[in-house]
Parts: structure tokens; sequence; C-alpha cells
């Protein structure tokens, strides 16, 4: 069993809608990813949260909105997505040294998102 | 433009044999190394990491990392139909970022 907990697992949903994508650990980790995977391709980051803030956005657009509302959390917010968006959703949280290094990422099962 | 690149196959091995995945990258300034697997249509499992040249074993698997060649290895031995999936070389250059491999598949016969 996968400690890290994404939902929903599955995801369809029209272009005007909104939703978000709900990720949860209990690892004690204090960074926290989102990874967009087409098929066939690898996972692409988008956004990296460490002790609660945001560190990295990968140019990601703003229909996309990341929030980590405690250190066990982490939302995904969808606003007037594109078919090409389309694709599986992963969470996943890590270690963070002190020396700025880190751990190996563990994922969670993912979201797989379908847009009308 | 940090790459890791790995050969995306698929390689095919028979059951019991050694699989051999192989894996460079770009950033000399690389610190730590990835292995995980993937089966079709499922999330990405860790199942080995590096940071040191050498070799790294657990079980049926041993990582190996040439930091001066810029080169790291998974092999699997005695390979089982279930070892079959996509294998992600993942390498970590600072920071939080990791730069994942297009993935090499691999499949087992029985």
């Amino acid at each position: 069993d996968t400690e890290v907990t994404q939902t929903p697992k599955h995801l369809v949903m029209g272009m005007t809608n909104k939703k978000s994508l709900k990720c949860e650990q209990h690892m004690g980790h204090r960074a926290m990813y989102w990874y967009k995977q087409k098929a066939k391709k690898p996972p692409e980051l988008m956004f990296v949260y460490s002790y609660e803030k945001l560190s990295i956005n990968e140019s990601v657009p703003s229909r996309f909105s990341p929030e980590c509302p405690n250190s066990s959390l982490l939302n995904l917010h969808l606003h007037a997505l594109q078919p090409e968006d389309s694709a599986l959703y992963l969470c996943a949280s890590s270690q963070v040294f002190l020396d700025g290094g880190y751990q190996p990422q563990h994922f969670g099962d993912g979201t797989r998102l379908s847009i009308l | 433009q940090k790459e890791v690149e790995q050969n995306s196959g698929p390689l095919s091995v028979p059951e019991g044999a050694i699989a051999s995945l192989n894996c460079t990258y770009s950033d000399r300034g690389s610190q730590s190394f990835f292995w995980y697997r993937q089966y079709s249509g499922k999330s990405p499992e860790l199942i080995m990491f590096i940071y040191s040249n050498g070799d790294k074993e657990d079980g049926r698997f041993t990582a190996q990392l040439n930091k001066a060649s810029q080169y790291v290895s998974l092999l699997i031995r005695d390979s089982q139909p279930s070892d079959s999936a996509t294998y992600l070389c993942a390498v970590g250059s600072g920071g939080f970022k990791t730069i994942f491999g297009a993935g090499t598949r691999l499949f087992v016969k029985a």
C-alpha cells in the first residue's frame, strides 16, 4: 500500500469546470511535488513545496493552482483546463536534507484526469 | 539543458537471466540517482537509489554508479516475468529537481 494517497483516482471534467486534486502523506516528509505524466512519457515536474512554501513552479499555466495547507496535504486546483491537460497527475513526497539535498521521492497512485 | 538518456528498448530477456539497464546523464554536478519501476497504467515505484560511486545491492537489484563516466546502471538478477515494466532512471541535480529519463521497457519472457 502506498503511503502517499491521492484522490480522486479518476476525474472527468469539462473545460469550464473547477475541480481539485488532493494528496496526503503520512511519512513525515517536508517536501511535496506535483507531476504530470502523459502516456509513454516520463513524469514532468510541475510544482514543489518545501516546508509548506512553494519552491518551484515550472512555468505551469495559471489554470493549475497549487496549495499546501499543511505539511501532510497538497492540493491542485483546476480551472478552465484544455483537452491537452488530460494526463496522469502524480503527487510525490520526500525528506529534505539540511544541506539542501534531498531524498528519493515516493509517489502516490495518481489521478487520471480527462478533459472533455 | 540537463539531460538523462536511456535506451527506450524494449529490452527482452529470458526468465532467470540478468537484465542490464543503462542510463547516462549530462550534469556533472548531479548528486543523487534513482531507479523507478512503472507498470503500465500505474505510478512510479522507487526500487533503488545510490549516491556514491560503486555498487549498491538490494535483493535481486544492483545499482552501479560511475560519476567520472556520468553513467548509472541497474542490474536485475534472476529476472521474473513480474519484472516486466518500464524502468525510469532519475537524477537529482540540486534543489528539489529530479530529471527523469524517458524509460526503458523491459520484457521478461517465461
